[in-house]
C-alpha cells in the first residue's frame, strides 16, 4: 500500500519567493503533521491536524508559515518570502489517533 | 506539550556491542515510541510501549518504561553496522487529540 508521499522532494528556491510543499497522507488517517529538520538536528514540530478540529498551529515560528488541509487528505505547507533560514528537510507524517506515525521521505528546502 | 529529551546526544561502540539510549519526559502520557532515521530520510516507527506497560520487546529491540521517573530506555542488542542511524523517542499525550514532540534524538554509530 502507498504510504505518506511528499513532493517536491528537493526544492531550490530564490530569498524572498514563496513556496508550497505538498503531502499526501495516508488514506483514513486522521492526524498528519508537519515537522521541520535542519541538518544534525532533531525534529521541530510545525502544525498538527486532526480530524475536522481547529489545527494547533502552536510551532508555526512566523506568520510566513501556513499550512491547509482539505478535510483528511492533502496537506500544504506554504512558505512566504522565504529566508535562508528556512533552508531545512520538511518532513510530513499522518497516523490513527494515537497510533504510530508514518513519515514521509521529506522535502528538502535550499534557500539562496 | 509534551517533550521527548533522549541521552546521550551521541554514542560509537563496535559491532556486536549492546547500545542503550535513554529519554525522558515532562507529563503524563498514553504511550511512548521509538523511531530511527537514517541520514537524508523520514523517520521509521521502531515499538510503542503503553503507560500501563513496563517492558516490551521487539527482535533485538527491548524498551522499558518507568512513568514513575517520566522515562524510558531502548536497549538495541548484538548492534550491527547497519543499526546505525539518529533514534528519537516521542510521547503521546494522554488526552484525545494531543500533539507529540520529538527530542534531539541520539545518534548511534556502529563500528564494523
Amino acid at each position: 500500500g502507498a504510504g505518506v508521499s511528499q513532493s517536491p522532494s528537493n526544492k531550490v528556491t530564490e530569498k524572498g519567493k514563496d513556496v508550497e510543499l505538498r503531502c499526501d497522507p495516508i488514506s483514513g488517517h486522521t492526524a498528519l503533521y508537519w515537522y521541520r529538520q535542519r541538518l544534525g538536528q532533531g525534529l521541530e514540530f510545525l502544525i498538527y491536524f486532526q480530524g475536522n478540529s481547529a489545527p494547533d498551529k502552536s510551532g508555526l515560528p512566523s506568520d510566513r508559515f501556513s499550512a491547509e488541509r482539505t478535510g483528511e487528505s492533502v496537506s500544504t505547507l506554504t512558505i512566504q518570502r522565504t529566508q535562508q533560514e528556512d533552508s531545512a528537510v520538511y518532513l510530513c507524517a499522518s497516523s490513527l489517533m494515537l497510533k504510530p506515525l508514518h513519515f514521509g521521505n521529506g522535502t528538502r528546502l535550499t534557500v539562496t | 506539550s509534551q517533550q521527548g529529551e533522549e541521552d546521550p546526544q551521541a554514542l560509537s561502540i563496535q559491532e556486536g556491542e549492546n547500545a542503550t539510549m535513554n529519554c525522558s519526559y515532562k507529563t503524563s502520557i498514553n504511550n511512548l515510541q521509538w523511531y530511527r532515521q537514517n541520514s537524508g530520510r523520514g523517520l521509521v516507527h521502531l515499538i510503542l510501549i503503553r503507560s500501563n506497560e513496563r517492558e516490551k520487546h521487539s527482535g533485538r529491540l527491548r524498551v522499558t518504561l518507568d512513568t514513575s521517573k517520566k522515562s524510558s530506555s531502548l536497549l538495541i542488542t548484538a548492534s550491527r553496522a547497519a543499526d546505525t542511524a539518529s533514534y528519537f523517542c516521542a510521547t503521546v499525550g494522554e488526552l484525545y487529540g494531543q500533539n507529540f514532540v520529538f527530542g534531539p534524538g541520539t545518534r548511534l554509530s556502529v563500528l564494523p
